[in-house]
């Protein structure tokens, strides 16, 4: 199947300060890409849709201020936690479609925030 | 009512065992259906993908759909430690910006 990296896979930063998650796929081009949530013993929470060369499409109740999605090439989707929170740590995970509608996930970036 | 709806376990069982996963849903416009594993602080990978209703064979994992009853399954046979995960049933309408819905996931440990 595809590839999807997503890096980092851990981060620790401190509260009021910014982290960005990089999601590439590694051997398509991913026109679209989603960008979810997962707390723990909890299903997959979608925050966002992802567009290449459009602006990200948010999920109802998610801030697009704090969650700043940038898709610059079909290869890259960056999401950037600004002014984190400790509510804000949490598993964030990327994904790519497939042709049909199954999805290609990335490894996942754990984000805590103390 | 969640759309999707799936026993979050967990579910223990011996190595060896046949293990039985399953979903209901709610939206019978859902029309392909997915069974993805996720290990522990990892992203989830796709383990089966079904369109309609019937089933599908992959080695040691076999995916069941009735639509009737808007119910799905997963069977795993001669399970292995290393079977041991959270596994995601997901389902969708169609092709075309409709959104992938997930259940909560079925936490699986096999035991050696």
């Amino acid at each position: 199947g595809a590839v999807v990296s997503q890096h980092p896979s851990r981060v620790i930063c401190k509260s009021g300060t910014s982290v960005k998650i990089e999601c590439r796929s590694l051997d398509f081009q991913a026109t679209t890409m989603f960008w979810y949530r997962q707390f723990p013993k909890q299903s997959l929470m979608l925050m966002a849709t992802s567009n290449e060369g459009s602006k990200a499409t948010y999920e109802q109740g998610v801030e697009k201020d704090k969650f700043l999605i940038n898709h610059a090439s079909l290869t890259l989707s960056t999401l950037t936690v600004t002014s984190a929170h400790p509510e804000d740590s949490s598993f964030y995970i990327c994904s790519a479609p497939g042709q049909l509608t199954e999805a290609f996930f990335g490894q996942g970036t754990r984000l805590t925030v103390v | 009512q969640k759309e999707v709806e799936q026993d979050p376990g967990p579910l223990s069982v011996p190595e060896g065992a046949i293990v039985s996963l399953n979903c209901t849903y709610s939206n019978s416009a859902f029309q392909y259906f997915m069974w993805y594993r996720q290990y522990s602080r990892k992203g989830p990978e796709l383990l089966m993908y079904t369109y309609s209703s019937g089933n599908k064979e992959d080695g040691r994992f076999t995916a069941q759909v009735d639509k009737s009853s808007k119910y799905i399954s997963l069977f795993i046979r001669d399970s292995q430690p290393s079977d041991s995960a959270t596994y995601l049933c997901a389902m969708s309408g169609d092709t075309g910006g409709f959104k992938t819905i997930f259940g909560a996931g079925t936490r699986l440990f096999v035991k050696a």
